[in-house]
């Protein structure tokens, strides 16, 4: 079974140009998130999708971030425009009901956003 | 306050011997309880689901104290390939299945030879 899978694993651009990330999240998987880890901090929640639809955006920083999950199958996330405090590690995870009712949530590798 | 606190670390053992981490957290209406361990340069990988009751998978203990919101792992007999940041994470159910989850900063383990 394929994993999450994450485009670009790395971006590298300007302040004020955009770039958008994009998820593919396992096959069936209709719970779908974006997290973030700034240097130096934590990793936090950033949003939640149901399939297609926008359950929790509490996370997204400001209005530059938008994200989008058309469908219910892969997810993007435009950053426009792009700040330097932008800069991190944004990683996806999807997740299904397990057997234990528990929410295991399976990590992408990543997308290493460098603003400079 | 951090909603989870884990030991700063680094910390840097030998081969073979016992290491334990803990966490605190926050808020009392947390329902789900995990350990992640997360490579260099990778994504965070989940190691275990934590119980109230317990619970072990090979050199692995973990412990909850849902009274104190302390959690706890143990790591016996450490490998080289434990080495890896070690996440505390903690979930709750927030409506409409959202499960999101909040980490703490995470402690690094060297386990060196």
């Amino acid at each position: 079974e394929a994993g999450v899978t994450q485009f670009p694993s790395h971006s590298v651009i300007e302040k004020g140009q955009t770039v958008t990330l994009r998820c593919d999240p396992i096959s069936g998987h209709d719970n779908l998130y974006w997290y973030r880890r700034v240097m130096g901090k934590e990793i936090k929640f950033l949003l939640h999708f149901v399939k297609e639809s926008k359950q929790d955006e509490s996370g997204m920083p400001n209005n530059r971030f938008l994200a989008e999950r058309t469908g219910g199958t892969y997810s993007t996330l435009k950053v426009q425009p792009a700040e330097l405090e932008d800069s991190g590690v944004y990683f996806c995870a999807s997740s299904q009901v397990s057997l234990a009712g528990v929410y295991e949530q399976y990590f992408g590798p990543g997308t290493r956003l460098t603003v400079t | 306050r951090k909603e989870v606190e884990q030991d700063p670390g680094p910390f840097n053992v030998p081969e073979g011997a016992t290491v334990a981490f803990n966490c605190t957290y926050s808020n009392s209406a947390s329902q789900s309880f995990f350990w992640y361990r997360q490579d260099c340069r990778k994504e965070p990988k989940l190691l275990m689901s934590v119980y109230s009751s317990g619970n072990e998978d090979g050199r692995f203990t973990a412990q909850l104290n849902r009274a104190s919101q302390y959690i706890s792992l143990l790591i016996r007999d450490s490998k080289l390939s434990d080495s890896a940041t070690y996440l505390c994470v903690v979930s709750k159910d927030s409506g409409g299945s959202n499960y999101k989850l909040t980490f703490g900063k995470g402690t690094l383990l060297t386990v060196n030879p």
